[in-house]
């Protein structure tokens, strides 16, 4: 199975800031990559996919990059709706695994 | 809009079996695979399998297997995941999702979640 991990695993920034999660795959999936954010008893909401494309109606201040193993989600301007546990997935090979989630918290 | 009601709360004894819904909405139904999801307590997302709402095809996770099986009623736009030998383990939210684009393993919309809690 493809193994993914995320750095860090908690991060406390203000609003404006910019914050930039990392995510890294086992082994090379391309650009098969997706990044979910989760609220606290809701299920998870599509961000990004194909590791930078941005899901209609995401805000733009979203944004993905990176391809092979290593990847990364920016979010420019911090709002306060943005407080949130973050996951990548890889969608290359099934099983289709999470990494362990990212906490963002607004200072 | 696309849209995915799962069915309510189970709770259930260690070695029950159970049987959650999710009813689709909003687009048609046959041309999208349905992937079920899974979230322990403070886990992290665990992908459970897939099946295809047009022809019914099933693809299951390996540490699954065995014990999970995916079944859909096109006349009701409904996709059931059943769960048998329940464990403390399975104590989970399961979400049903569909793929976000044919084919594609990204996933959205999401369900709301069913929370099933095996305990005695």
């Amino acid at each position: 199975d493809i193994q993914m991990t995320q750095s860090p695993s908690f991060v406390s920034a203000s609003v404006g800031d910019r914050v930039t999660i990392t995510c890294r795959a086992s082994q090379d999936i391309s650009s098969w990559l997706a990044w979910y954010q989760q609220k606290p008893g809701k299920a998870p909401k599509l961000l990004i996919y194909a590791a930078s494309r941005l899901q209609s109606g995401v805000p733009p201040r979203f944004s993905g990059s990176g391809s092979g193993t290593d990847f990364t989600l920016t979010i420019s301007n911090l709002q306060p709706e943005d407080s949130a546990t973050y996951y990548c997935q890889q969608a290359n090979t099934g099983p289709f695994t999470f990494g362990p989630g990212t906490n963002v918290e607004i200072e | 809009q696309v849209q995915l009601l799962q069915s309510a709360a189970e709770v259930k004894k260690p070695g029950a079996s159970v049987k959650i819904s999710c009813e689709a909405s909003g687009y048609i139904f046959t041309d999208y695979r349905i992937h079920w999801v899974r979230q322990a307590p403070g886990q992290r997302l665990e992908w459970m399998g897939w099946i295809s709402a047009g022809d019914g095809d099933t693809k299951y996770s390996q540490t699954l297997q065995g014990r999970v099986t995916f079944t859909r009623d096109t006349s009701a736009r409904r996709v059931h995941i059943e769960v048998t030998a329940l464990r403390s383990e399975d104590t989970a939210v399961y979400y049903c999702a569909r793929e976000s684009s044919r084919y594609y393993n990204w996933f959205d919309p999401w369900g709301q979640g069913t929370l099933v809690t095996v305990s005695s």
